[in-house]
C-alpha cells in the first residue's frame, strides 16, 4: 500500500539553527500538507501546497517557515531559525482531493535545545 | 473561534465489546468529517470519513454516525480488539478547504 514517508524520524537541533524536514508524498497525490503536534496537544495545521505554491497557511506558519517541492517526489519543510517552542512532532500528509482523506507520514520528532 | 472537541479523553473497554467514541463540533458550516487512529510513535491513520449529506457510513468493523442537528459525530468500533488501542481523533473541514481541524483526541484502551 502506498504511504507517505518522512525523514529523519528524529531531529535534535540547537536553538537558532536551521532544519529541513523531508517528505515523500504518495505519488499520485496532488495536495501536500504539513501539520504539527506538540506533545499532548491537538494536531495543528501548518500549511497546504498545491500546484507548486502555498494554497493556505496558518498563523503558526510565519516567516521562519518555508516549504518547497524541489523535484517530482520530495516535499520539504524548512525552519530557518528554530526556537524552543518549535519542538514538536511534524507530520507530512498528502491527498488526491483538497482537504479530504489525508494520508499522514509517521512524523519527524523535532527537539530544539 | 469555532473548534472540534471531544467529550471523553479516555475510554476503556473489554476486548470483544463495542466501542463508541464521540466528538462534538461547533462549526455548522462543516461539511466533511474524518476519523483518524494514532498509535504511539506513528502518524494519524485514516479510518473513515463522511460528508454532511449522509447520516451514517460503514466500513470494516467501524461505523461513523453524524447528527447535524446537535453537531455530533461518533465512531463505533464493533468487537473491539487489543490492536484497536490507540488515540482517536475526529477532524472537520468545510467548503472543500485545505485545512482539517482536529479535535483533542480520545484514548481507547482495550482490556484483554
Amino acid at each position: 500500500e502506498p504511504e507517505v514517508t518522512q525523514t529523519p524520524s528524529h531531529q535534535v537541533t540547537q536553538m537558532g539553527q536551521e532544519v529541513i524536514l523531508r517528505c515523500v508524498p504518495i505519488s499520485n497525490h496532488l495536495y501536500f500538507y504539513w501539520y504539527r503536534q506538540i506533545l499532548g496537544q491537538k494536531v495543528e495545521f501548518l500549511v497546504s501546497f498545491y500546484n507548486n505554491e502555498i494554497s493556505e497557511k496558518s498563523e503558526i506558519f510565519d516567516d521562519q517557515f518555508s516549504v518547497e517541492r524541489p523535484d517530482g517526489s520530495n516535499f520539504t519543510l524548512k525552519i530557518r531559525s528554530t526556537k524552543l517552542e518549535d519542538s514538536a512532532m511534524y507530520f507530512c500528509a498528502s491527498s488526491e482531493n483538497r482537504g479530504e482523506k489525508l494520508f499522514f507520514g509517521s512524523g519527524t520528532q523535532l527537539s530544539v535545545l | 473561534g469555532e473548534s472540534v472537541g471531544l467529550h471523553l479523553p479516555t475510554l476503556s473497554v473489554q476486548e470483544g465489546d463495542n466501542s463508541i467514541i464521540n466528538c462534538a463540533y461547533s462549526n455548522s458550516a462543516s461539511d466533511y468529517f474524518i476519523w483518524y487512529k494514532q498509535e504511539s510513535g506513528k502518524g494519524p491513520q485514516f479510518i473513515i470519513d463522511i460528508r454532511s449529506n449522509m447520516d451514517k457510513r460503514q466500513g470494516q468493523r467501524v461505523t461513523v454516525l453524524l447528527n447535524k442537528t446537535v453537531k455530533h459525530l461518533s465512531l463505533q468500533i464493533a468487537a473491539t480488539q487489543p490492536g484497536d488501542s490507540a488515540v482517536y481523533f475526529c477532524a472537520e473541514n468545510y467548503n472543500a478547504g485545505n485545512m482539517l481541524t482536529f479535535g483533542g483526541g480520545t484514548r481507547l484502551m482495550v482490556k484483554p
